[in-house]
């Protein structure tokens, strides 16, 4: 069974530019989830997706948004982008989004802004 | 503010010792516990997790012990090994949401 597979695995950005990231979650996995990782924060939950709607969000600013399609694929971007967003951005998938579901985790996005 | 906190930060073990690492929360909501381990270039993985109608939970080399009313929890490493050389999280859920709250990671170092 394949794993959450994310792309890019790595990406160099300028300040004021947009990115967009992508994953796909595991086959038959309705719930994605991005969460931002930096030395000294830990994850950061941005937001969780499921079929297709946004169920819970993070406190990062409107800069960072998200979506999914009807296959479950998701994307997010980040718009003006700012020195203090580059981080390793990791996407989860889960079967559902109910309670105690094991998240599994992609590989993630290492995102660099110059 | 930090939901889950998280010591400590990082951690030298030789091989064979036990490696312990703590975590505490606030939030009596939660009722998920999970453990991450993260080696370079890779996404989290869950290595073990309780809830919190038991006090331990074992797996192999792994125990999480977990402490209701003083809201802590821990991993314990038996027999620790250069493999177990990662970045360990520990996490709470609540069933009333569906989002995960990490701590901020511990670095373990097992030297042989």
């Amino acid at each position: 069974k394949a794993g959450v597979t994310q792309t890019p695995r790595y990406l160099i950005k300028t300040r004021g530019q947009q990115v967009t990231l992508s994953c796909s979650p595991i086959s038959g996995h309705r719930s994605v989830s991005w969460y931002q990782q930096t030395p000294g924060q830990g994850l950061q939950f941005l937001f969780e997706y499921f079929s297709e709607t946004q169920r819970n969000k993070g406190n990062f600013p409107g800069r960072f948004s998200g979506r999914q399609f009807s296959n479950s694929r998701s994307e997010m971007n980040v718009s003006t982008l700012e020195l203090g967003d580059s981080a390793l951005y990791l996407c989860a998938s889960r079967r559902t989004g109910s309670s105690y579901n094991e998240q599994f985790f992609g590989p993630g996005t290492r995102l660099t802004v110059l | 503010q930090q939901q889950v906190k998280q010591s400590p930060q990082s951690l030298i073990v030789q091989k064979g010792g036990i490696s312990i690492i703590n975590c505490a929360y606030e939030n009596t909501a939660f009722d998920y516990f999970p453990w991450y381990q993260q080696f370079p270039g890779k996404g989290p993985a869950l290595l073990i997790a309780i809830r919190p109608d038991v006090s331990e939970k074992k797996e192999g080399r792994f125990t999480i012990s977990f402490n209701k009313s003083a809201k802590q929890f821990s991993l314990h490493i038996m027999d620790s090994q250069p493999g177990d050389s990662a970045t360990y999280f520990c996490a709470a859920q609540g069933s009333t949401g569906n989002q995960f709250y990490f701590g901020t990671g511990t670095s373990l170092t097992v030297i042989p």
